[in-house]
């Protein structure tokens, strides 16, 4: 059973706060992966990590921003949250090497109003 | 060019028929792996199968599997008596683990609908 976790699963907030999304996972994985999604729709990767201080972007481009100091937390953060950004963020892991499919959290379903 | 193409948007079965959910993929790459999802609308993506480019036979898991024709790249998973629990997004995705970024690649998705 994969164990990863973000917090928190629901938010709704103001305009022009500043966000954290809290990603992390207890299996050990190098790989760690953001995605934004719309419901019903494709998931797109805005953000990835190959390990402690390594931090890629995705192939959507995205106005957050993220950090990998330890290897089992990978948070996402907005600096100022618009309307634009509601969506669902979904986070997941992966081993570093082979064939391994992806472990996903439960996902963060952000509202800005 | 799209890696991963499933070319059914929405599907609608009736329970307890068998479903099978198309995907196409495209790589020149010898080593990769097939993956199957499952997206209740709760939102979590729940991992269902995987299958390797060398894996011989088809990957199956309980009431999943999946039928593998490497020649044509096709990775469609069947979901055999099917129930309404199944209704739900399903995506396929691929990873490639020589390429250099090695992220996995996810197709649009298939909304099944499971009529009672």
């Amino acid at each position: 059973e994969a164990d990863i976790y973000q917090t928190p699963r629901y938010l709704v907030i103001g305009t022009g706060k500043k966000i954290t999304l809290e990603c992390s996972q207890t299996m050990g994985h190098d790989k760690m992966y953001w995605y934004q999604q719309d419901p019903g729709m494709e998931l797109h990767l805005i953000h990835y990590s190959y390990g402690v201080n390594s931090t890629e972007k995705g192939d959507l481009s995205s106005e957050s921003t993220v950090s990998r100091i330890r290897t089992e937390h990978f948070p996402l953060t907005l600096e100022s949250a618009r309307p634009s950004h509601t969506s669902q963020y979904l986070c997941a892991s992966s081993e570093g090497t082979g064939y391994q499919p992806q472990h996903f959290g439960d996902g963060t379903r952000l509202s800005i109003l | 060019a799209q890696k991963i193409t499933q070319t059914q948007p929405g599907m609608f079965v009736q329970e307890k028929e068998a479903v099978t959910l198309d995907c196409t993929y495209d790589t020149s790459d010898p080593s990769y792996g097939l993956f199957w999802y499952k997206q209740p609308s709760s939102g979590e993506m729940i991992f269902l199968i995987y299958q390797g480019s060398y894996d011989q036979q088809n990957a199956t898991e309980g009431r999943y599997s999946l039928n593998f024709q490497k020649a044509r790249k096709s990775a469609n998973l069947v979901i055999s008596a099917s129930q309404l629990g199944d209704s739900a997004m399903y995506f396929c995705a691929m990873r490639e683990p020589q390429n250099r970024d090695d992220k996995i690649i996810f197709g649009k998705g298939t909304r099944l609908h499971i009529l009672p």
